[in-house]
């Protein structure tokens, strides 16, 4: 049975950083994409980033370039988001994903197992 | 970017009853189409990819159409377990992925 277990979350002040993890369990973790969903609160899911199954490939989505980092360590079968010059318009719940592939080529593919999420809140 | 924009907002629905929800793309997507349900403080679950394919465990009056810009996710014969919100995702173009607003689908 896939597991996606999210922690790290917390209560942070603008400006701040925290880092997520989210353990995998259930599947070969090194076989698969993975990626960072959130959602604010009331409002909708927004991607935020992703990575291949190496590691050896990430995205960014506008909102948290050049603050956040997406990373892996396939040994330990975690996922990790590090989160830096963290703002008020972060604070949201954050999912972690998992993509059927290992790779995306044309298609980017989708998530077919979510982790229950972890609250990140970020105010003075 | 491509954005996807969902119709209704909020879909009331009797027990029992079909519920159509509506997602539209700003640009084609062909078939690279998923849609997500989601209920109050639990994750969102994957229910159909590639437009129109139920993934595992995903009931079979669950069923999604369409192909382009306009896609469907119908539920033939609404169960008190399918009130939720309906989230729908493009992948065709990427990075980003985008979701649309979500459809709210609540007891009439």
């Amino acid at each position: 049975e896939v597991q996606l277990l999210e922690s790290g979350g917390g209560l942070v002040q603008p400006g701040g950083s925290l880092r997520l993890s989210c353990a995998a369990s259930g599947f070969t973790f090194n076989k698969y994409a993975m990626r960072w969903v959130r959602q604010a609160p009331g409002k909708g899911l927004e991607w935020v980033s992703a990575i291949s199954g190496s590691g050896g490939t990430t995205h960014y989505a506008d909102s948290v370039k050049g603050r956040f980092t997406i990373s892996r360590d396939n040994a330990k079968n975690t996922l990790y988001l590090q989160m830096n010059s963290l703002r008020v318009e972060d604070t949201a719940v954050y999912y972690c994903a998992k993509d059927p592939v290992e790779v995306w080529g044309l298609l980017g593919f989708y998530s077919d197992y979510w982790g229950q999420g972890t609250q990140v809140t970020v105010s003075s | 970017e491509i954005v996807m924009t969902q119709s209704p907002a909020t879909l009331s629905v009797s027990p029992g009853e079909r519920a159509t929800l509506s997602c539209r793309a700003s640009q084609s997507v062909s078939s690279n189409l998923a849609w997500y349900q989601q209920k109050p403080g639990q994750a969102p679950r994957l229910l159909i990819y590639g437009a129109s394919t139920r993934a595992t465990g995903i009931p079979a009056r669950f069923s999604g159409g369409g192909s382009g810009t306009e896609f469907t996710l119908t539920i033939s014969s609404l169960q008190s377990e399918d009130f939720a919100v309906y989230y729908c995702q493009q992948y065709n173009n990427w990075p980003p992925w985008t979701f649309g607003q979500g459809t709210k689908v609540e007891i009439k």
